[in-house]
């Protein structure tokens, strides 16, 4: 069956750069949620999108923006980047017509910051 | 506000033990409570998840939990570990359909399983 797709899987940039990952939601599935999982600690909830429209939004700073798109991939956008944002981005979806509370992850972007 | 108690970061047992990982929750609304996998390097795995109905809910990998809402508790279990258990294991909460179902994450309960 196919999975969430996130790409790159690795990206190493320096302070005050900007990164784009990407996300592509299983098939079908119309709701993308961004989580930030910093080194041994739990993943922590970014933003979320139903539908192409935002649908809510956690500890995300105004750095970071976030967009879904006509074909329901997502793109989380960080600009001025810091030593902090380092960490595993992951992205999962779901789908309002399958257990819609459901969360299928991917197997996240490793973002390092030098 | 929700939350989710992991006790015990860190859990070793032997292979052929039982595996207890202890989830408590805190919440003013019915809950929906998952466990999460993750393997080294690797996304996270859902294993099983309790919505409503059946108290007890089995997973994949021989795991199953028990929803306690006198206890509010979901702790996992499974009878006989296995060499390939050990990972990272996360218990997590949402409100859906009550809210927009982000996922309120546990610390994490690494699991260390001994030949």
């Amino acid at each position: 069956a196919a999975g969430v797709i996130q790409s790159p899987r690795h990206l190493i940039k320096e302070k005050r750069e900007t990164a784009t990952l990407k996300c592509y939601p299983i098939p079908r599935h119309d709701t993308v949620y961004w989580y930030q999982q910093g080194p041994g600690q739990d993943p922590q909830f970014l933003i979320s999108f139903y539908e192409k429209m935002q649908s809510d939004k956690g500890s995300i700073p105004d750095r970071f923006s976030a967009q879904q798109f006509s074909d329901y991939h997502s793109e989380l956008n960080m600009s001025s980047l810091e030593l902090g944002d380092s960490a595993l981005y992951f992205c999962a979806s779901s789908s309002l017509h399958e257990s819609q509370e459901t969360q299928y992850f991917g197997p996240g972007t490793r973002l390092l910051v030098l | 506000a929700q939350s989710v108690t992991q006790l015990g970061s860190h859990v070793s047992v032997s292979e052929g033990a039982l595996v207890l990982l202890r989830c408590n929750y805190s919440s003013s609304v019915p809950p929906y409570l998952f466990w999460y996998v993750q393997y080294p390097n690797q996304g996270l795995q859902l294993l099983l998840k309790y919505t409503t109905g059946a108290t007890l809910v089995k997973g994949i990998n021989g795991f199953e939990a028990e929803f306690k809402k006198s206890e509010t508790s979901f702790h996992l279990t499974k009878p006989s570990a296995h060499m390939s258990d050990a990972a990272e294991y996360f218990c997590a909460v949402s409100h859906f359909p009550s809210n927009t179902g982000k996922l309120i994450f546990g610390q994490g309960t690494t699991l260390q399983v001994k030949p």
